[in-house]
């Protein structure tokens, strides 16, 4: 199964700013998943990024808020931009390993404050 | 659109004994995928076990069992022998066949299972 190394693991933002989250995958994967999992509650799709293409956004999540890149086959980046309060999560990403399951990244816990 | 329902918020179990999370789900599709995921504090997303819809055989792995309802479109986990170390957030997921699709997991809101010593 693959390995992702995910980072930050936490980090404590003031509001208006932007974080990026980094996910570096130990194998070439097609697409690679970004979820957020807001206090409480069950993991929800962010977006699908693919390498050399535009990422596909969920309903209700946007580029200008949630931009990601792709420049290669192992790694992608999300940014949480102007952050409020109501950005706190965790963050994961996800690719499909050669096995038909997924492997995760451990997760960046964001605090707005 | 697919959507997947876990019932039970919160459970509780002694030690040793065995407890059922329930997962009900709804799609139109015809081959697809399940999955138990296992989430402890540490919020790493572990898989705990994994179905595909064509299969009728239930899978299995070590403590870890299903119970496939295709019909009914239901997919219960069963942990036998519950130790401490099962004490986590578990959530119940699908995919349909990759075939065309992005193939994303689309998850249940998660049953918190607490195993008590």
């Amino acid at each position: 199964s693959a390995v992702i190394s995910q980072k930050p693991s936490r980090d404590i933002c003031q509001r208006g700013t932007s974080l990026t989250i980094q996910c570096q995958v130990d194998s070439q994967v097609t697409m690679m998943f970004w979820y957020r999992q807001q206090p409480g509650q069950s993991l929800t799709l962010i977006a699908t990024a693919n390498q050399g293409s535009e990422a596909t956004y969920e309903s209700g999540f946007v580029i200008d808020k949630f931009p990601i890149s792709r420049p290669n086959l192992t790694f992608s980046t999300l940014t949480v931009s102007n952050m409020s309060p109501e950005d706190s999560s965790i963050y994961l990403c996800s690719v499909r390993n050669g096995h038909g399951g997924y492997t995760f990244g451990s997760g960046t816990r964001l605090t707005v404050v | 659109a697919q959507t997947v329902t876990q019932s039970q918020p919160e459970m509780s179990v002694q030690e040793a004994e065995t407890v059922t999370l329930s997962c009900t789900y709804d799609t139109s599709e015809n081959n697809y995928y399940l999955f138990w995921y296992k989430q402890p504090p540490s919020r790493q997303m572990i898989l705990v076990i994994r179905q595909e819809a064509y299969k009728q055989q239930n899978a299995t792995e070590n403590r870890f069992s299903v119970n496939f309802q295709k019909a009914a479109k239901s997919f219960s986990l069963k942990i036998s022998d519950s130790q401490l170390g099962d004490t986590a957030m578990y959530f119940c997921a699908f995919r349909e066949n990759y075939g065309g699709s992005q193939g994303n997991l689309i998850f249940g809101k998660g049953t918190k299972l607490s195993v008590k010593p």
